[in-house]
């Protein structure tokens, strides 16, 4: 099956810092989601982007599908962005496997 | 967005016991909806995928007579989990597939406790 890898596994920022989170798959897939995992348990969609780039306030995504991977992009970082980022992918028959995610902490 | 529910948010039952938990997408249809599990610090699993008016699929090492799922509207699916022990002591989360996109909106989880 296709394999999903996330990093880095955990990052401690300062608030107002910038990140990267990566995502590599090893096949193609039909789709990419990102989610936000808060302390509550809550997954919260980000971005539904299989390809291309896309911008929602301080965050933006960037797929390149035929490199299979996908970064998300966190600006100005706030303690409220605190939680568990996911990366999912969306195999041939329309179900989501998700890598392992990357917790993040930031500290005001 | 979308917006999809769960019930309970969580529950504490005695072994034996057997537990449902509803899956509810509020205000769109969804044919499709699936159920995971979580367990603390880790990633989500697949356990089946819940189609509208048929059987579940399950994923390998899912018992499907552990598990039971009914999908009986285009926006309710519930899982049981029938007999449960300890070991079933976890976060389900639930999802469903929007029809045109397949993006999937997720529930708020439920986290079982069985004693």
């Amino acid at each position: 099956g296709i394999q999903v890898e996330q990093s880095p596994p955990d990052l401690i920022l300062q608030e107002g810092a910038n990140s990267t989170l990566r995502c590599n798959f090893s096949d193609s897939v039909n789709n990419l989601q990102w989610f936000h995992q808060n302390p509550w348990g809550q997954l919260i969609n980000l971005f539904y982007i299989p390809s291309g780039t896309k911008q929602n306030g301080r965050l933006s995504a960037t797929t390149v599908a035929t490199e299979r991977y996908s970064l998300l992009y966190i600006s100005s970082s706030q303690t409220t962005d605190s939680g568990v980022y996911f990366c999912a992918v969306m195999d041939s028959s329309y179900k989501l496997i998700f890598g392992s995610g990357t917790r993040l902490l930031v500290r005001p | 967005g979308a917006v999809v529910s769960q019930h309970p948010s969580w529950v504490i039952c005695k072994s034996g016991t057997s537990v449902k938990i509803e899956c509810r997408s509020l205000d769109f249809q969804a044919t499709t909806m699936f159920w995971y599990r979580q367990f603390p610090k880790q990633s989500l699993m697949l356990m089946a995928t819940s189609n509208e008016g048929s059987k579940a699929t399950y994923e390998q090492g899912v018992e499907k007579d552990k598990f039971l799922i009914n999908h009986a509207s285009l926006t309710l699916s519930t899982l049981t989990v029938t007999s449960a022990h300890p070991e079933d002591s976890s976060f389900y989360i639930c999802s469903a597939s929007e029809e045109e996109s397949n993006e999937q909106f997720f529930g708020p989880g439920t986290r079982l406790t069985v004693l």
